[in-house]
């Protein structure tokens, strides 16, 4: 597609239940990246996808969150058991390569509220 | 590890004022440095980078030049609009994109 696309746009859920994000990225870009902003703070990297697989996963808050890519494209990022503290803006983006200077564009963003 | 400190805002500037928006980093080897910025409503977007020492990356009359010695990336327009109001984020990678916690930028007619 012409950008990162990510769906939902908006998702209001109750505490406790599972929710799934989803992010399109950037037709032919090899590298995808998942970050988090919560109101009033900066973006907080998650993960980070080179084709399919994710060779860095330390920003994942816990156990509960998980993310997968399949077919070097599509990404999905699931929360379980969601907390009130989960509530931000979910951001997905891609960039071409995954190499240091390449740009990296970002979607607009999922935002997740756990009421 | 990696990091990225920028001031803290919000900036509140009259239009036509001059902006500076300072930034420094923390990083092993040669990062390369950008700004993006997000404006109300809107997603993050690039507005200019710089991958090697003394680069000046530029876009929409803003700047900022990559210092190497000091390991700074300071963002700087000349003369700010209304329109120029958002949030601006510093960011240096080396995969992933590290982030400042971003400034808040106000322009007042």
């Amino acid at each position: 597609g012409a950008g990162v696309s990510q769906s939902p746009s908006n998702k209001v859920t109750e505490k406790g239940k599972d929710v799934e994000l989803r992010c399109d990225p950037i037709s032919g870009h090899t590298a995808l990246y998942w970050y988090r902003q919560s109101l009033g703070q900066g973006l907080e990297f998650l993960i980070y996808f080179q084709g399919n697989s994710a060779p860095d996963k330390s920003g994942l808050p816990s156990d509960r969150f998980s993310a997968e890519r399949t077919g070097g494209s599509v990404s999905t990022l699931t929360i379980q058991r969601t907390q009130q503290e989960d509530s931000a803006v979910y951001l997905c983006a891609s960039s071409s390569q995954g190499s240091s200077g390449n740009t990296i564009y970002f979607g607009e963003g999922s935002w997740l509220t756990v009421v | 590890g990696n990091s990225v400190t920028q001031m803290e805002g919000p900036v509140t500037l009259s239009e036509e004022a001059f902006l500076t928006i300072n930034c420094t980093y923390t990083a092993t080897g040669y990062p390369s440095l950008f700004w993006y910025v997000q404006y109300p409503g809107e997603g993050l977007q690039l507005l200019l980078k710089a991958t090697k020492a003394d680069d000046k990356g530029s876009n929409k009359g803003f700047e900022a030049t990559y210092r190497k010695e000091t390991t700074s990336f300071h963002l700087e327009k000349g003369s700010v609009q209304v329109s120029d109001s958002a949030v601006y984020f510093c960011a240096l990678t080396h995969l992933p994109l590290v982030f400042g916690k971003g400034t808040r930028l106000s322009v007042i007619a």
